[in-house]
Protein backbone atom coordinates (compact mmCIF):
# COMPACT_ATOMS: atom_id res chain seq x y z
CA UNK A 1 0.00 0.00 0.00
CA UNK A 2 1.28 3.69 -0.95
CA UNK A 3 2.60 5.92 2.21
CA UNK A 4 0.77 8.99 3.05
CA UNK A 5 1.69 12.06 4.78
CA UNK A 6 -0.52 14.04 7.30
CA UNK A 7 0.13 16.87 9.10
CA UNK A 8 0.38 15.55 13.05
CA UNK A 9 -2.01 17.98 14.48
CA UNK A 10 -4.41 20.86 13.32
CA UNK A 11 -7.02 23.35 14.76
CA UNK A 12 -10.49 24.33 13.80
CA UNK A 13 -12.78 26.92 15.11
CA UNK A 14 -16.55 24.99 16.28
CA UNK A 15 -19.11 25.00 13.06
CA UNK A 16 -15.85 25.93 10.81
CA UNK A 17 -15.14 23.63 7.86
CA UNK A 18 -11.98 21.53 8.84
CA UNK A 19 -10.10 20.53 6.27
CA UNK A 20 -7.57 17.91 6.29
CA UNK A 21 -5.30 17.40 4.26
CA UNK A 22 -3.15 13.93 3.10
CA UNK A 23 -0.49 13.21 0.65
CA UNK A 24 -0.07 10.16 -1.11
CA UNK A 25 2.51 10.71 -4.39
CA UNK A 26 3.31 6.92 -5.11
CA UNK A 27 -0.21 5.91 -5.10
CA UNK A 28 -0.99 3.47 -7.52
CA UNK A 29 -4.04 3.67 -10.18
CA UNK A 30 -5.89 0.73 -8.55
CA UNK A 31 -5.42 2.28 -4.74
CA UNK A 32 -8.88 4.14 -3.56
CA UNK A 33 -8.13 6.71 -0.50
CA UNK A 34 -9.97 5.82 3.06
CA UNK A 35 -10.55 7.93 5.99
CA UNK A 36 -10.88 6.63 9.05
CA UNK A 37 -11.66 8.70 12.55
CA UNK A 38 -10.20 7.44 16.02
CA UNK A 39 -12.23 9.31 19.22
CA UNK A 40 -10.20 8.90 22.14
CA UNK A 41 -10.20 5.63 23.63
CA UNK A 42 -12.20 4.17 21.02
CA UNK A 43 -12.31 1.95 17.84
CA UNK A 44 -11.62 3.74 14.53
CA UNK A 45 -14.91 4.96 12.81
CA UNK A 46 -14.53 4.80 9.21
CA UNK A 47 -15.57 7.66 7.41
CA UNK A 48 -15.75 7.68 3.31
CA UNK A 49 -13.46 6.35 0.57
CA UNK A 50 -12.77 7.39 -2.92
CA UNK A 51 -11.24 6.11 -6.23
CA UNK A 52 -10.80 9.29 -8.22
CA UNK A 53 -14.04 11.35 -8.18
CA UNK A 54 -14.65 13.68 -5.18
CA UNK A 55 -17.19 11.87 -2.56
CA UNK A 56 -19.64 12.97 -0.72
CA UNK A 57 -21.47 11.40 2.58
CA UNK A 58 -23.71 12.17 5.51
CA UNK A 59 -20.37 12.76 7.21
CA UNK A 60 -17.82 13.94 4.97
CA UNK A 61 -16.94 14.91 1.54
CA UNK A 62 -13.45 13.84 0.21
CA UNK A 63 -11.40 16.19 -2.76
CA UNK A 64 -8.77 13.92 -4.73
CA UNK A 65 -6.40 15.99 -6.69
CA UNK A 66 -6.60 15.36 -10.33
CA UNK A 67 -3.34 13.75 -10.03
CA UNK A 68 -4.78 11.62 -7.32
CA UNK A 69 -1.30 12.75 -5.39
CA UNK A 70 -3.24 14.43 -2.73
CA UNK A 71 -6.77 14.15 -0.96
CA UNK A 72 -8.67 16.92 1.37
CA UNK A 73 -11.20 15.17 3.99
CA UNK A 74 -13.46 17.88 4.46
CA UNK A 75 -15.70 18.08 7.56
CA UNK A 76 -18.90 21.29 6.83
CA UNK A 77 -19.73 22.45 10.14
CA UNK A 78 -17.08 20.87 12.73
CA UNK A 79 -18.62 20.29 16.06
CA UNK A 80 -16.63 19.67 19.40
CA UNK A 81 -17.48 16.12 19.20
CA UNK A 82 -15.56 15.73 15.81
CA UNK A 83 -12.36 16.13 17.86
CA UNK A 84 -10.18 12.54 16.86
CA UNK A 85 -7.23 11.72 15.51
CA UNK A 86 -7.89 11.08 11.26
CA UNK A 87 -6.20 8.49 9.41
CA UNK A 88 -5.89 8.43 5.81
CA UNK A 89 -4.75 5.06 4.30
CA UNK A 90 -3.85 4.30 0.68
CA UNK A 91 -5.21 0.59 -0.43
CA UNK A 92 -6.27 -1.49 -2.89
CA UNK A 93 -9.97 -1.94 -3.96
CA UNK A 94 -13.43 -0.86 -2.43
CA UNK A 95 -15.23 -2.15 0.03
CA UNK A 96 -12.60 -2.33 2.82
CA UNK A 97 -10.84 -5.63 1.51
CA UNK A 98 -10.09 -8.40 3.23
CA UNK A 99 -6.79 -7.27 4.05
CA UNK A 100 -5.97 -5.39 7.82
CA UNK A 101 -5.51 -1.83 7.34
CA UNK A 102 -1.96 -0.04 8.02
CA UNK A 103 -2.29 3.21 10.31
CA UNK A 104 -0.14 5.74 10.19
CA UNK A 105 0.04 8.61 12.88
CA UNK A 106 -2.80 10.54 11.56
CA UNK A 107 -4.11 14.26 12.35
CA UNK A 108 -5.44 15.26 15.39
CA UNK A 109 -8.04 17.45 14.97
CA UNK A 110 -9.25 19.50 17.73
CA UNK A 111 -12.40 21.70 18.05
CA UNK A 112 -12.01 25.11 19.69
CA UNK A 113 -15.21 25.88 21.33
CA UNK B 1 -26.41 -1.89 11.61
CA UNK B 2 -22.97 -3.32 11.24
CA UNK B 3 -22.48 -3.10 14.81
CA UNK B 4 -19.05 -5.09 16.53
CA UNK B 5 -19.16 -5.75 20.39
CA UNK B 6 -15.61 -6.31 22.86
CA UNK B 7 -15.52 -7.82 26.23
CA UNK B 8 -14.62 -7.22 28.17
CA UNK B 9 -13.67 -2.83 27.75
CA UNK B 10 -11.39 -3.12 30.63
CA UNK B 11 -9.56 -5.41 32.49
CA UNK B 12 -6.39 -5.86 34.82
CA UNK B 13 -4.74 -9.05 35.92
CA UNK B 14 -1.81 -10.14 37.45
CA UNK B 15 1.45 -10.91 35.45
CA UNK B 16 1.75 -14.93 34.25
CA UNK B 17 -2.33 -15.04 33.86
CA UNK B 18 -3.94 -15.78 30.91
CA UNK B 19 -7.08 -12.95 29.88
CA UNK B 20 -9.37 -13.52 26.73
CA UNK B 21 -11.07 -11.05 24.53
CA UNK B 22 -14.33 -11.30 22.89
CA UNK B 23 -14.91 -9.98 20.03
CA UNK B 24 -18.64 -10.29 17.94
CA UNK B 25 -20.49 -9.05 15.36
CA UNK B 26 -23.79 -8.14 16.64
CA UNK B 27 -25.58 -7.98 13.58
CA UNK B 28 -23.92 -9.72 10.63
CA UNK B 29 -21.65 -12.94 9.93
CA UNK B 30 -17.69 -11.46 9.29
CA UNK B 31 -15.74 -13.86 7.01
CA UNK B 32 -12.15 -12.47 8.65
CA UNK B 33 -11.92 -10.83 11.89
CA UNK B 34 -8.96 -8.45 12.17
CA UNK B 35 -7.04 -7.95 15.88
CA UNK B 36 -4.87 -4.57 16.67
CA UNK B 37 -3.10 -3.16 19.54
CA UNK B 38 -2.74 0.29 20.07
CA UNK B 39 0.04 1.91 22.65
CA UNK B 40 -0.45 5.18 24.28
CA UNK B 41 0.21 7.71 22.44
CA UNK B 42 0.50 5.51 19.39
CA UNK B 43 -1.19 4.28 16.23
CA UNK B 44 -2.81 0.85 15.81
CA UNK B 45 -0.76 -2.09 14.51
CA UNK B 46 -2.20 -5.29 12.94
CA UNK B 47 -1.62 -8.21 14.91
CA UNK B 48 -3.38 -11.06 13.40
CA UNK B 49 -5.95 -11.68 10.74
CA UNK B 50 -8.60 -14.73 11.49
CA UNK B 51 -10.86 -16.65 8.92
CA UNK B 52 -13.79 -18.45 10.63
CA UNK B 53 -12.75 -21.99 10.94
CA UNK B 54 -9.23 -21.95 10.13
CA UNK B 55 -5.49 -20.83 11.67
CA UNK B 56 -4.83 -16.89 11.86
CA UNK B 57 -2.25 -15.75 9.97
CA UNK B 58 0.09 -13.78 12.33
CA UNK B 59 2.16 -9.99 11.41
CA UNK B 60 5.69 -10.14 11.31
CA UNK B 61 7.15 -9.96 15.27
CA UNK B 62 3.85 -11.23 16.90
CA UNK B 63 4.25 -13.95 18.83
CA UNK B 64 1.48 -16.88 17.72
CA UNK B 65 1.67 -18.87 20.68
CA UNK B 66 1.51 -15.81 23.36
CA UNK B 67 -1.73 -14.48 21.32
CA UNK B 68 -3.54 -17.25 20.73
CA UNK B 69 -6.78 -16.33 18.35
CA UNK B 70 -9.58 -19.06 17.38
CA UNK B 71 -12.71 -17.81 15.47
CA UNK B 72 -14.84 -20.62 16.04
CA UNK B 73 -17.82 -18.68 14.60
CA UNK B 74 -18.63 -16.15 11.37
CA UNK B 75 -19.94 -13.97 14.78
CA UNK B 76 -17.41 -14.62 17.17
CA UNK B 77 -13.26 -14.30 17.37
CA UNK B 78 -11.10 -14.52 20.44
CA UNK B 79 -7.88 -13.20 21.34
CA UNK B 80 -5.90 -14.96 24.69
CA UNK B 81 -2.96 -13.15 25.59
CA UNK B 82 -1.39 -15.75 27.77
CA UNK B 83 1.34 -15.25 30.58
CA UNK B 84 0.89 -11.40 30.69
CA UNK B 85 3.15 -9.28 30.99
CA UNK B 86 3.54 -5.68 32.24
CA UNK B 87 4.60 -4.75 28.74
CA UNK B 88 1.59 -6.67 27.27
CA UNK B 89 -0.88 -3.61 29.02
CA UNK B 90 -2.28 -2.19 25.69
CA UNK B 91 -5.52 -1.14 23.86
CA UNK B 92 -6.71 -3.94 21.94
CA UNK B 93 -9.18 -3.58 19.03
CA UNK B 94 -11.09 -5.94 16.73
CA UNK B 95 -12.90 -5.26 13.55
CA UNK B 96 -15.01 -7.45 11.59
CA UNK B 97 -14.84 -7.72 7.38
CA UNK B 98 -18.36 -8.35 6.34
CA UNK B 99 -17.26 -9.36 2.88
CA UNK B 100 -17.48 -7.51 -0.65
CA UNK B 101 -18.31 -4.03 -0.87
CA UNK B 102 -18.55 -3.38 3.14
CA UNK B 103 -16.11 -2.08 5.32
CA UNK B 104 -14.19 -3.03 8.33
CA UNK B 105 -16.20 -2.28 11.32
CA UNK B 106 -14.08 -1.57 14.34
CA UNK B 107 -14.97 -2.40 18.04
CA UNK B 108 -14.76 -0.29 21.26
CA UNK B 109 -11.77 -1.97 22.08
CA UNK B 110 -10.31 -3.60 25.22
CA UNK B 111 -7.99 -1.63 27.55
CA UNK B 112 -5.98 -4.52 29.17
CA UNK B 113 -3.67 -3.86 31.89
CA UNK B 114 -1.17 -6.06 33.51
CA UNK B 115 0.33 -5.57 36.81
Amino acid sequence: DAKTTQPPSMDCAEGRAANLPCNHSTISGNEYVYWYRQIHSQGPQYIIHGLKNNETNEMASLIITEDRKSSTLILPHATLRDTAVYYCIVRVGSGGGADGLTFGKGTHLIIQP
Amino acid sequence: GAVVSQHPSRVICKSGTSVKIECRSLDFQATTMFWYRQFPKQSLMLMATSNEGSKATYEQGVEKDKFLINHASLTLSTLTVTSAHPEDSSFYICSAYRGQNYEQYFGPGTRLTVT
